[in-house]
């Protein structure tokens, strides 16, 4: 079965600073990955998504993750945070064998310091 | 603003009781899935359907039953409730059953169980 692995629960940076928020899947074919984030009382937001192509996919907000199957990573990045992006952060990706639905990482919470 | 609606946004109920969590998918999308999100387990896929029929399930409980109506609403029916049936329930929808698009997610329903 596939699985996600998110391994930072916690992430402090400095506003301005560069992000990098880790994520590791395992999944037997080509995966469809996803980073998804939830702020404070929020739903998700889907911030991008990988399915195929360049390994180097931007998002909303800023962001970007790069996908490195030798690895078996979907890191996110952001060259500079801003308080703004405070929020918990989802790696996630997509089994299309069994109907589409998503397996989950566990989450990481990413605090801005002023 | 995803698009996909979920009533209501709080529930506070005793043990032992019965629910309904409510979700309006975004206009055209024929899959709607369910999630389950605590603090002990994550984010948990519970249940996907797609036009009317069940499509895949996951860690769903016997206790807690799921459908989608013709006109494409979706209803999460939980029962005999336990305190640690507690959690925030996402619905979330996409066009298609399965293949490579994103899923959209509604704010939540935070169930409280007393």
């Amino acid at each position: 079965a596939q699985s996600v692995t998110q391994p930072d629960i916690h992430i402090t940076v400095s506003e301005g600073a560069s992000l990098e928020l880790r994520c590791n899947y395992s999944y037997g074919a080509t995966p469809y990955l996803f980073w998804y984030v939830q702020s404070p009382g929020q739903g998700l937001q889907l911030l991008l998504k990988y399915f195929s192509g360049d390994t180097l996919v931007q998002g909303i907000k800023g962001f970007e993750a790069e996908f490195k199957r030798s690895q078996s990573s979907f890191n996110l990045r952001k060259p500079s945070v801003h308080w703004s992006d405070a929020a918990e952060y989802f790696c996630a990706v997509k089994n299309d064998n069994a109907g589409n639905m998503l397996t989950f990482g566990g989450g990481t919470r990413l605090m801005v310091k002023p | 603003d995803s698009g996909v609606t979920q009533t209501p946004k709080h529930l506070i109920t005793a043990t032992g009781q019965r629910v309904t969590l409510r979700c309006s998918p975004r206009s055209g999308d024929l899959s709607v899935y369910w999630y389950q999100q605590s603090l002990d387990q994550g984010l948990q896929f519970l249940i996907q359907y797609y036009n009317g029929e069940e499509r895949a399930k996951g860690n769903i409980l016997e206790r807690f039953s799921a459908q989608q109506f013709p006109d494409l609403h979706s209803e999460l029916n939980l029962s005999s409730l336990e305190l640690g049936d507690s959690a925030l329930y996402f619905c979330a929808s996409s066009p298609v059953g399965t293949g490579n698009t994103e899923a959209f997610f509604g704010q939540g329903t935070r169930l409280t169980v007393v």
